[in-house]
């Protein structure tokens, strides 16, 4: 059974750096699937914002790339999140997820438990 | 970016009833398209995948149609258990990948 568990500040100053690690048991994270970070805003709907392969490949939302890295760490078996000169736009649960690819088909099967992140002085 | 636009954003239903969503895609997906289930408080859980195909385990209650541009997802006889908001989520043509803004159901 695969388990995600996110880890990081629960409270950043605005202009500062967002930074979450998601940890991966149960799996490896050099398998062939995507590893996503997805937000929540309280009270509100879902906002992908990226996601990564093992091979270091990389896909960003549009609208969050010029502030946004994700990056994994194959030894750790984890992946990683910096979201730069937040606001409090940028409150939210921040979700991993993995992401399955097979063949034309793509979906979320695992998610992470979610962890606050409140941008605030 | 592609926009799903899903309606109703609230609905209000009674037990056993016949619950329907739907999601309108900006352009054509074909079938890419995905729907989740989420719980207040928990992680969105993934119930059909590709428009039409159950997930393992999910109860079959729980049934998704459509391609293209129009999607629809059906509760088939509404319990107590599916009080959640739903999201679909769209994968065609990516990045972003993009969710509907949800529909809360609610138990009448």
């Amino acid at each position: 059974q695969v388990q995600l568990q996110e880890s990081g500040p629960g409270l950043v100053k605005p202009s500062g750096t967002l930074s979450l690690t998601c940890a991966v048991s149960g799996g490896s994270i050099s398998s062939s699937n995507w590893w996503s970070w997805v937000r929540q805003p309280p009270g509100k709907g879902l906002e992908w914002i990226g996601e990564i392969y093992h091979s270091g490949s990389t896909n960003y939302n549009p609208s969050l790339k010029s502030r946004v890295t994700i990056s994994v760490d194959k030894s750790k078996n984890q992946f990683s999140l910096k979201l730069s000169s937040v606001t409090a736009a940028d409150t939210a649960v921040y979700y991993c997820a993995r992401g399955i690819q097979l063949w034309l088909s793509r979906y979320f099967d695992y998610w992470g438990q979610g962890t606050l992140v409140t941008v605030s002085s | 970016d592609i926009q799903m636009t899903q309606s109703p954003s609230s609905l209000s239903a009674s037990v056993g009833d016949r619950v329907t969503i739907t999601c309108q895609a900006s352009q054509d997906i074909s079938n890419y398209l995905n729907w989740y289930q989420q719980k207040p408080g928990k992680a969105p859980k993934l119930l059909i995948y590709d428009a039409s195909n159950l997930e393992t385990g999910v109860p079959s209650r729980f049934s998704g149609s459509g391609s293209g541009t129009d999607f629809t997802f059906t509760i088939s006889s509404l319990q107590p258990e599916d009080i959640a908001t739903y999201y679909c989520q769209q994968y065609d043509n990516l990045p972003p990948i993009t969710f509907g803004g949800g529909t809360k159901v609610e138990i009448k």
